[in-house]
């Protein structure tokens, strides 16, 4: 089964840029993996940001963005928020099925 | 407005077979392209996808979850049922139903049922 990998924990000072990482054990990420995000805060339900690796939702703030980088999808926050600060989830498609990273904490400090 | 709200036992035994039914408002599962799927939390823990079912009825599981799911579908009543065999404490976690728009995958979400799994 396909194992998708993110960092553990980043930290980025508000105002700043910070980009978040998606991995797949099964190689290079690309489209056909249609990377979304979501966004988690303590004590709520995850709310999607991105699909198909850059297409925001209608609530998505601008800030938000998603690519293909490296091999990897990627989520860049630009001009980072305190109320940013959150667990992020990629999640990828794969031979039929979905799988979800581990997860990146993003602490804005 | 879609809105998804999952109902379920909030604590079962070891062994037992979980049943979890999701209600949904907003959208149709008959209509082409549309999905709902269901997706686990443990306390602490990773988002974890267990299952899909589409508007045409094709059934998607996780692979390490499959023997032990089925997922299925009430048009009429927009729900969508997920069961789960064989409950173990590991089990224990926040289970969600998502919206599944084409090719947005779980773009809105209920608000989860916590479900406990401890004799």
């Amino acid at each position: 089964q396909t194992v998708v990998t993110q960092e553990p924990s980043l930290t980025v000072s508000p105002g700043g840029t910070v980009t978040l990482t998606c991995a797949s054990s099964t190689g290079a990420v690309t489209s056909s993996y249609y990377p979304s995000w979501f966004q988690q805060k303590p004590g709520q339900a995850p709310r999607a940001l991105i699909y198909s690796t850059s297409n925001k939702h209608s609530w998505t703030p601008a800030r938000f963005s998603g690519s293909l980088l490296g091999g990897k999808a990627a989520l860049t926050l630009s001009g980072v928020q305190p109320e940013d600060e959150a667990e992020f989830y990629c999640l990828l498609y794969s031979d039929g099925t979905w799988v979800f990273g581990g997860g990146t904490k993003l602490t804005v400090l | 407005q879609i809105t998804l709200k999952e109902s379920g036992p909030t604590l079962v035994k070891p062994t037992q077979t979980l049943t979890l039914t999701c209600t949904f408002s907003g959208f149709s599962l008959s209509t082409p392209a549309v999905g709902v799927g269901w997706i686990r939390q443990p306390p602490g823990k990773a988002l974890e996808w267990l299952s899909l079912i589409y508007w045409d009825d094709d059934k998607r599981y996780s692979p390490s979850l499959k023997t032990r799911l089925t997922i299925t579908k009430d048009t009429s009543k927009n729900q969508v049922v997920l069961t789960m065999t064989n409950m173990d404490p590991v089990d224990t976690a926040t289970y969600y139903c998502a919206h599944q728009g084409g090719v947005k995958p779980f773009d809105i979400w209920g608000q989860g049922t916590v479900v406990t799994v401890s004799s």
